[in-house]
């Protein structure tokens, strides 16, 4: 168990519609990452959050949008979502900046299925 | 354009014998470097990592190896076991893992009984 959690587990849904994926960070990470692992693909990375501010975008699309709140649990947002959109969504957290080199500990994942 | 690069998409190794995941990777900016381990229905797994000053990590029966001048990884697991049956991640950052990471796509490892 890594400490960071996910929700929902699974998600299937209809094109054009939105969905909210939710994350819970390790206790005392500051930083939330968000990746998407498509077939066959490694993990991409979509947006990074720390502290509340955005920190890091990498290729999210502009149907996809993300925040951090102030109890640090992080949300994913995708709307008019297309069958392309289908992968599993992971969220990633780490201290960032408190010891030299910090690995991120990954979470169980999101599944998202578009039909 | 990738990044970080695993050539070999499956790998299958005898109980007992060593296992050698390769990674490559192109940005020289990199500096800390990590194997993650992935099974079906979970998120990946923090497995070892290696920073840039080093050139050999251990960890019990996982070992990370870094050779700067041909942008080269590699991990080691002797002995495999069945148990390391997975999917490994080599992933890179630029700076020292407070950036998101750079993945590969990843090796299959299958370790027959």
């Amino acid at each position: 168990d890594s400490g960071v959690t996910q929700t929902p587990k699974h998600l299937i849904t209809a094109t054009g519609q939105r969905v909210t994926l939710r994350c819970s960070p390790r206790s005392g990470d500051l930083s939330v990452y968000w990746y998407q692992q498509s077939l066959d693909q490694g993990l991409q990375f979509l947006i990074q959050y720390y502290n509340g501010e955005e920190r890091a975008k990498g290729n999210i699309l502009e149907r996809f949008s993300a925040q951090q709140f102030p109890d640090l649990h992080s949300e994913l947002n995708l709307s008019s979502l297309e069958l392309g959109d289908s992968a599993l969504y992971f969220c990633a957290s780490s201290v960032v900046g408190l010891t030299t080199y910090n690995e991120q500990f990954f979470g169980p994942g999101t599944r998202l299925t578009v039909l | 354009d990738q990044q970080v690069k695993q050539n070999s998409p499956s790998l299958s190794v005898q109980e007992g014998r060593i296992s050698i995941l390769n990674c490559d990777y192109t940005n020289s900016m990199f500096d800390y470097f990590l194997w993650y381990k992935k099974y079906p229905a979970e998120g990946p797994t923090f497995l070892i990592s290696i920073s840039s000053i080093k050139d050999k990590n251990e960890d019990g029966r996982f070992t990370v190896f870094l050779n700067k001048s041909a942008k080269h990884l590699s991990l080691h697991i002797v002995p495999s076991q069945p148990g390391d049956s997975a999917v490994y991640f080599c992933a890179a950052s630029a700076d020292s893992g407070n950036t998101p990471l750079v993945f590969g796509k990843g090796t299959r490892l299958s370790v027959i009984a």
